[in-house]
């Protein structure tokens, strides 16, 4: 069974930083691209960021290019999503994502985490 | 970036009616679009997937049709357990783009 943790998620203000992680299971992890979905509150799903099955290709939004950077660690099954110079409109909840297909980036996503709650607020 | 337009952004229904939900682009997507379904607190879940496709264990009643630039989720007999926001999810361009969602709600 497909499983994805993620956690992370906090109280920071603007400005500052955080680090989401999405812990893996139940699939053969390095075969598959992951992405970052968010939802503000009230508001609809934005895809944030992917990365390629190797870690070698990263995407992102331009809405977070040159904050976030996405890395993952193979030998882990972990996704890390650090996100620096954050502010108010950052504010969501935070979902990590799995690709359907295996060996290419696509932004068709099967099974998703829970979901982690970042606000940023002073 | 391609413009998605998802309709109605909600609605109230009873326990068996009949739910349509759609989404149109401005490009032709061919058949890249999804359908998921997000309640608080849950991971969201993929119901549909290529148009049409069903993920294995969504209960037939969900069922998606279309092609090119408009799309359809349909229910066909509304449960209890359905009501919740549903987002459909272009991926065949860069970045993948979600619809605005639709809450169902009950009457």
């Amino acid at each position: 069974e497909v499983q994805l943790l993620d956690s992370g998620g906090g109280l920071v203000q603007p400005g500052g930083s955080l680090r989401l992680s999405c812990a893996a299971s139940g699939f053969t992890f390095s075969s598959y691209a992951m992405s970052w979905v968010r939802q503000a509150p009230g508001k609809g799903l934005e895809w944030v960021s992917a990365i390629s099955g190797s870690g070698a290709s990263t995407y992102y939004a331009d809405s977070v290019k040159g904050r976030f950077t996405l890395s993952r660690d193979n030998s882990k099954n972990t996704l890390s999503l650090q996100m620096h110079s954050l502010r108010t409109e950052d504010t969501a909840v935070y979902y990590c994502a799995k690709v359907a297909s295996a060996g290419f980036w696509s932004g068709d996503v099967d099974y998703w985490g829970q979901g982690s709650l970042v606000t940023v607020s002073s | 970036d391609i413009q998605m337009t998802q309709s109605p952004s909600s609605l109230s229904a009873s326990v068996g009616d009949r739910v349509t939900i759609t989404c149109r682009t401005s490009l032709d997507i061919r058949n890249d679009l999804g359908w998921y379904q997000l309640k608080p607190g849950k991971a969201p879940k993929r119901l549909i997937y290529g148009t049409s496709s069903l993920v294995s264990g969504v209960p037939s009643r969900f069922s998606g049709s279309g092609s090119g630039t408009e799309f359809t989720l349909t229910i066909s007999s509304l449960q209890p357990e359905d009501f919740a926001t549903y987002y459909c999810l272009e991926h065949n361009n860069y970045p993948p783009t979600f619809g605005q969602g639709t809450k169902v709600e009950i009457k």
